[in-house]
């Protein structure tokens, strides 16, 4: 089962912020938070992931608490083409159990 | 870089019916893993290759098979089709320890 609690949907504005969020509260300390996404029909797409400490590139931010039991995906500057299904995942990095264990992810709309 | 390929993109098979799926990783990549993914639902881990030996398996049934070639490529074969098996396979290539990189997928139709 995923070892994450995702909301079924959500949606923003184009040009805001989209802020995903994600619990994790079971998570261990070798276990690294990933997000990944998926757009209609294509194979999911890696976007970030971080340990514990809060990880930025060229297609989002990633804040994680620093309790580790929750994090939010920020999206800085939402587009139509960011419209997929989000997926908060954590895993360990490698070893017998570092397979990614997918839930049922957040789909998010960005409208115009 | 051609990144992951797979193929066929799209096949048509028949109940009780075989199916060989084929997967080229990304360039460098040396581990293939792959996902069944049944509409409406987040992917499934089916299982992992790595070294040309299946290192993890998720909750599939012996129906569900692998290989991994010296070149790192890689088959998932299906026997004994159930009209449960369609959905879109996906097959993703990483390095052992970094992130993993999806293919487009294959979608299979069972009827």
């Amino acid at each position: 089962d995923a070892k994450t609690t995702q909301p079924t949907s959500m949606d923003c504005a184009e040009g805001r912020a989209a802020n995903l969020p994600c619990n994790h509260s079971t998570i261990s300390g070798n276990e690294y938070v990933y997000w990944y996404r998926q757009i209609h029909s294509q194979g999911p797409q890696y976007i970030i992931h971080g340990l514990k400490n809060n990880e930025t590139n060229e297609m989002a931010s990633l804040i994680i608490t620093e309790d580790r039991k929750s994090s939010t995906l920020i999206l800085p500057h939402a587009t139509l083409r960011d419209t997929a299904v989000y997926y908060c995942i954590v895993r360990v990095q490698a070893g017998a159990n570092s397979k990614l264990t997918f839930g049922k992810g957040i789909t998010l709309s960005v409208r115009p | 870089d051609a990144g992951v390929t797979q193929s066929p993109t799209h096949l048509i098979k028949t109940r009780g019916q075989q199916v060989t799926l084929r997967c080229s990783p990304k360039s460098g990549h040396d581990t293939v893993s792959w996902y069944q993914q049944a509409l409406g639902q987040g992917p499934q881990f089916i299982f992992q290759y790595y070294e040309e030996e299946e290192r993890q398996r998720g909750n599939f049934p012996d129906r569900f098979s692998g290989h991994q070639f010296p070149n790192y490529s890689s088959e998932l074969n299906v026997n004994a089709l159930l009209l449960g098996d369609s959905a879109l396979y996906l097959c993703a290539s990483s390095l052992w320890r970094a992130q993993a990189f999806f293919g487009q997928g294959t979608r299979l139709t069972v009827v």
